[in-house]
C-alpha cells in the first residue's frame, strides 16, 4: 500500500515570490509521482509527472519537481509565481507495472498567491 | 476533442434517497476510474474498470454503492440508499493504456467532479 504526506494545507505566498509544496509519500513498491492541480471550478489537470530518467521534471507553465528517492520526496516548486497559480496542487503516487494505476492523493495544498 | 464529462454538477438529495452518477470518459479510453473526495481529506480511489469489467474495486465504501459500465462507454455510479458521510465530490478519469501483460502507465484524464450533499 501507498501512503501520500502533505503537510501543508494552505500556503500563502506574495505573486513573484517563490514556492515550495512539500510531499512526502511511503511505499513498499517502486511507484510513479504526480503533481495534479485543480484550479477553482475546474477538475483535476495533471501538471507533471515522474516516470523513469531524469529526477527533475518540469511543466509548461514553470513548475518543477524533483524525485529524491533516499527522502522519498517529490516537492514541487516554481521560482516566481502569478495570480493565475491560485489552485489546489495535489500530489500523487502510482505503483509501478503491477498494481495497476489507481492513484493515491495526498490531501491537498492550497496555493493562494496575493498581491 | 471533448474531455471527461460528468453529470450531474452539483447533487442534493436527503438521507435514503437514491442518487445516480455518470462518467463520459474520453472516447477510445479503455480505462475508466472513480474517486472520492470526502470534505477535507484527500482524494480516494474506489474503482477501475477496463472497458466493461471491473479491474479493482477495493475501494468500493460498501454494497450500497453500485458501478456500472455497459458496452464499455459510459460509466454510472448509483448510491443506494446515501448516507450522510456520502457526501463528496466524485470524481472520474479516464486513459488510454491496454493490458498487454503489464499495465502502461497512461495519464489519467479527470472531469469536473459531481458535489453531493446528502442532508
Amino acid at each position: 500500500a501507498q501512503s501520500v504526506t502533505q503537510l501543508d494545507s494552505q500556503v500563502p505566498v506574495f505573486e513573484e515570490a517563490p514556492v515550495e509544496l512539500r510531499c512526502n509519500y511511503s511505499s513498499s513498491v517502486s511507484v510513479y509521482l504526480f503533481w495534479y492541480v485543480q484550479y477553482p471550478n475546474q477538475g483535476l489537470q495533471l501538471l507533471l509527472k515522474y516516470l523513469s530518467g531524469s529526477t527533475l521534471v518540469e511543466s509548461i507553465n514553470g513548475f518543477e519537481a524533483e524525485f529524491n528517492k533516499s527522502q522519498t520526496s517529490f516537492h514541487l516548486r516554481k521560482p516566481s509565481v502569478h495570480i493565475s497559480d491560485t489552485a489546489e496542487y495535489f500530489c500523487a503516487v502510482s505503483p509501478v507495472p503491477g498494481g495497476g494505476n489507481k492513484l493515491t492523493f495526498g490531501t491537498g495544498t492550497q496555493l493562494k498567491v496575493e498581491l | 476533442e471533448a474531455g471527461v464529462t460528468q453529470f450531474p454538477s452539483h447533487s442534493v438529495i436527503e438521507k435514503g434517497q437514491t442518487v445516480t452518477l455518470r462518467c463520459d470518459p474520453i472516447s477510445g479510453h479503455d480505462n475508466l476510474y472513480w474517486y472520492r473526495r470526502v470534505m477535507g481529506k484527500e482524494i480516494k480511489f474506489l474503482l477501475h474498470f477496463v472497458k466493461e469489467s471491473k479491474q479493482d474495486e477495493s475501494g468500493m465504501p460498501n454494497n450500497r454503492f453500485l458501478a456500472e459500465r455497459t458496452g464499455g462507454t459510459y460509466s454510472t455510479l448509483k448510491v443506494q440508499p446515501a448516507e450522510l458521510e456520502d457526501s463528496g465530490v466524485y470524481f472520474c478519469a479516464s486513459s488510454q493504456g491496454r493490458l498487454t501483460g503489464g499495465w502502461r502507465k497512461e495519464t489519467q484524464y479527470f472531469g469536473p467532479g459531481t458535489r453531493l450533499l446528502v442532508l
